[in-house]
């Protein structure tokens, strides 16, 4: 049974300090992505990675940063916290070729306060 | 910017009857077209996806109808059961990237018993 994990499902964080949301998967998918998941907004896309050490900005980079060391771990950075960075985070992956079948994990829910 | 948008945004069918949701896209690439299902406290899950140029795909209760003249494309759920209801996404494929979807904002589907 295909596999992403995020490291924690809910999160309580002070403004201003630094986050850390990580991802793994076990299906051993070239694509990993990082959204975020908001009322009415559907899914925006943070950043991609194509790769190890690859990556892309997506739609809404601003305010976070990536690292993918090895190719089942993706980590999303908040560099510092604001309250408008409160939100749902779902990481997914893909193979590099199927992008529209993309494996999510069960969300993480962020609070910033 | 490049957007996909999803109607209606919430949705009551009662059960045996049928549910659809529409998505109207603008420039495209020609790719799958994926609809994902959600159900509270999990991560979006890959429902049926058709190309475009399939003008309809089924499988079981749910039935994919694709117009590229219109741009429009859509999720049809016959004989509704309550172990439907979820919130289901519509994408696209991302005109300007080899592996971005552009998402609808998503359609709460709440079937009644």
């Amino acid at each position: 049974d295909v596999k992403v994990t995020q490291s924690s499902r809910y999160l309580v964080k002070r403004t201003g300090e630094k986050v850390f949301l990580e991802c793994v998967q076990d299906m051993d998918h070239e694509n990993m992505f990082w959204y975020r998941q908001d009322p009415g907004l559907g899914l925006r896309l943070i950043y991609f990675s194509y790769d190890v050490k690859m990556k892309e900005k997506g739609d809404i980079p601003e305010g976070y940063s990536v690292s993918r060391e090895k190719k089942e771990r993706f980590s999303l950075i908040l560099e510092s916290a604001s309250t408008n960075q409160t939100s749902m985070y779902l990481c997914a992956s893909s193979f590099r070729d199927s992008y529209y079948e993309q494996y999510f994990g069960p969300g993480t829910r962020l609070t910033v306060t | 910017q490049q957007q996909v948008k999803q109607s209606p945004q919430s949705l009551i069918v009662q059960k045996g009857g049928i549910s659809i949701i529409n998505c109207a896209y603008e420039n495209t690439a020609f790719d799958y077209f994926p609809w994902y299902q959600q159900f509270p406290g999990k991560g979006p899950a890959l429902l049926i996806a058709i190309r475009p140029d399939v003008s309809e795909k089924k499988e079981g209760r749910f039935t994919i109808s694709f117009n590229k003249s219109a741009k429009q494309f859509s999720l049809h759920i016959m004989d509704s059961q309550p172990g439907d209801s979820a919130t289901y996404f519509c994408a696209a494929p991302a005109v300007d990237s080899n592996y971005q979807l552009i998402w609808g904002a998503g359609t709460k589907l709440i079937i009644k018993p």
